[in-house]
């Protein structure tokens, strides 16, 4: 069974500094996807950056990007310039590459980032 | 943009009733899924749902769960007899195609708490 595992409960920044939260994961598949996502206090379960096992460069969007390493298992977020509005619960999620094409994600159980002004 | 949404935001029942969750997934995607977090633990996926039938399921979801699309929009999760140990958050999501480049849109989810 796959497992995700984030070791930092919580974590703090001060505004418009850089912070990078932890994610590792353990499967035997070769092909799978990694997120994270967000969840701030509105609840939502937002999508903030993916990445698939195929590929060798890591995923950016914008601020946010990841540092992939395939072999060690790791899926690591960096945020940039980081603003009030990062405050959230951060997620690492794994999913298996499924033929049938539903994603059926395993969640590490969060990461608490406050952002300091 | 459109939008998952969720009813009712938080709904409290009595244990041994059944409650039935509501979600308006976004119109034009096809796969469609329930996950549930109870309070400080992981967020886990309980059913996922295509062409009109359960294409995965985990063991959370057993007989006492069932799932619907009833009338082409809404999808319900439905807790026939529920148990303290349902209290948790349950969370709606849906997705465009069953593609690695198709994100889940997740709604705002249910609280449910039984006593």
């Amino acid at each position: 069974a796959q497992t995700v595992t984030q070791s930092q409960p919580e974590m703090s920044v001060q505004e418009a500094e850089t912070v990078t939260l932890s994610c590792t994961y353990d499967t035997s598949e070769s092909d799978y996807y990694l997120f994270w996502y967000k969840q701030p206090p509105s609840r939502q379960m937002i999508l903030v950056i993916r990445q698939e096992a195929y590929k060798q460069q890591n995923a950016t969007e914008n601020r946010f990007s990841v540092n992939f390493q395939k072999a060690a298992k790791s899926f690591s977020l960096k945020i940039s310039d980081s603003q009030l509005g990062d405050a959230a619960m951060y997620f690492c999620a794994y999913s298996p590459y499924s033929g049938a094409g539903s994603y059926q994600l395993t969640f590490g159980k969060g990461t608490k980032l406050s952002v300091i002004p | 943009e459109p939008e998952v949404t969720q009813t009712p935001s938080h709904q409290v029942t009595q244990m041994g009733q059944e409650v039935i969750l509501r979600c308006v997934p976004i119109s034009n995607h096809l796969y469609f899924y329930w996950y549930r977090q109870i309070l400080g633990q992981k967020v886990e996926f309980l059913v996922s749902f295509y062409n009109n039938e359960i294409s995965e399921k985990s063991e959370i979801f057993d007989d006492q769960f069932s799932v619907e699309r009833p009338d082409g929009s809404n999808f319900t999760l439905k807790i026939r007899s529920t148990k303290l140990e349902d209290s948790a958050m349950y969370f709606c999501a849906s997705q465009s195609q069953g593609l690695g480049n198709s994100p889940l849109h997740f709604g705002n989810g249910t609280r449910l708490t039984v006593t």
